[in-house]
């Protein structure tokens, strides 16, 4: 049983370039969640989709924008990227959204941005 | 909204010796709290959840941690640690309806020989 997979693992990006990283959840999730984690921190909540639609936000700018797909995968995209745009970007799956009945979210392991 | 506060960031204990990693919460409603680890280069991984119920939750890996809830705390302990146990633990909340889990900085555990 495939846990969640992101691609791509690492990747350089200039300041100013667009990347979008991409999210397939565990298998029967229908729900994902893309996280920010800077070095040295925890990870910060982005957004949420379910049922296709960005269903809870965090302390994001637009910049950061989503999209879910009907097989549930996901990507996330970040435009006008900046130096504090580094870090490791994770995607969790979970069956619902897990504030209803605290369903446990499964991360993947993660896509490293470095912008220079 | 929820707020996550992990006491040390740093614990270096002797391989054998037991842990405690604590962790501390601020909410006004009833929440779900969690512990990850996180290994190098690695995503993170769930330990325990408390949910409801017992206030003593049993994890993977020998780990069990009790809910507070006079205190708002939720350590995590384990009776005797291995070298393996050496990684990053996060301790997360999450409010009820709410889907913005919300991350402490993170313990650094090191168990040393």
């Amino acid at each position: 049983d495939a846990g969640v997979t992101q691609s791509p693992t690492h990747l350089i990006k200039t300041r100013g370039q667009q990347v979008t990283l991409r999210c397939s959840p565990k298998s029967g999730h229908d729900t994902v969640s893309w996280y920010q984690q800077a070095l040295g921190q925890g990870p910060q909540f982005i957004f949420q989709y379910y049922e296709e639609e960005e269903r809870q936000r965090g302390n994001f700018p637009d910049r950061f924008s989503g999209h879910q797909f009907p097989n549930y995968s996901s990507e996330l995209n970040v435009n006008a990227l900046l130096l504090g745009d580094s870090a490791l970007y994770l995607c969790a799956s979970s069956v619902g959204p897990p504030g209803v009945s605290g369903n446990t979210i499964y991360f993947g392991e993660g896509s490293w941005l470095t912008v220079v | 909204a929820q707020s996550v506060t992990q006491l040390d960031s740093q614990v270096p204990v002797f391989e054998e010796a037991p842990v405690e990693l604590r962790c501390n919460y601020s909410s006004s409603v009833s929440v779900y709290l969690f512990w990850y680890v996180q290994y190098p280069n690695q995503g993170l991984q769930l330990l325990l959840k408390y949910l409801s119920g017992s206030t003593l939750v049993k994890g993977i890996n020998g780990f069990e941690a009790e809910f507070n809830k006079s205190q708002t705390s939720f350590h995590l302990r384990k009776p005797s640690v291995h070298i393996s146990d050496t990684a990053e633990y996060f301790c997360a909340v999450n409010c009820y309806r709410d889907n913005d889990m919300r991350f402490g900085a993170g313990t650094r555990l090191t168990v040393k020989p």
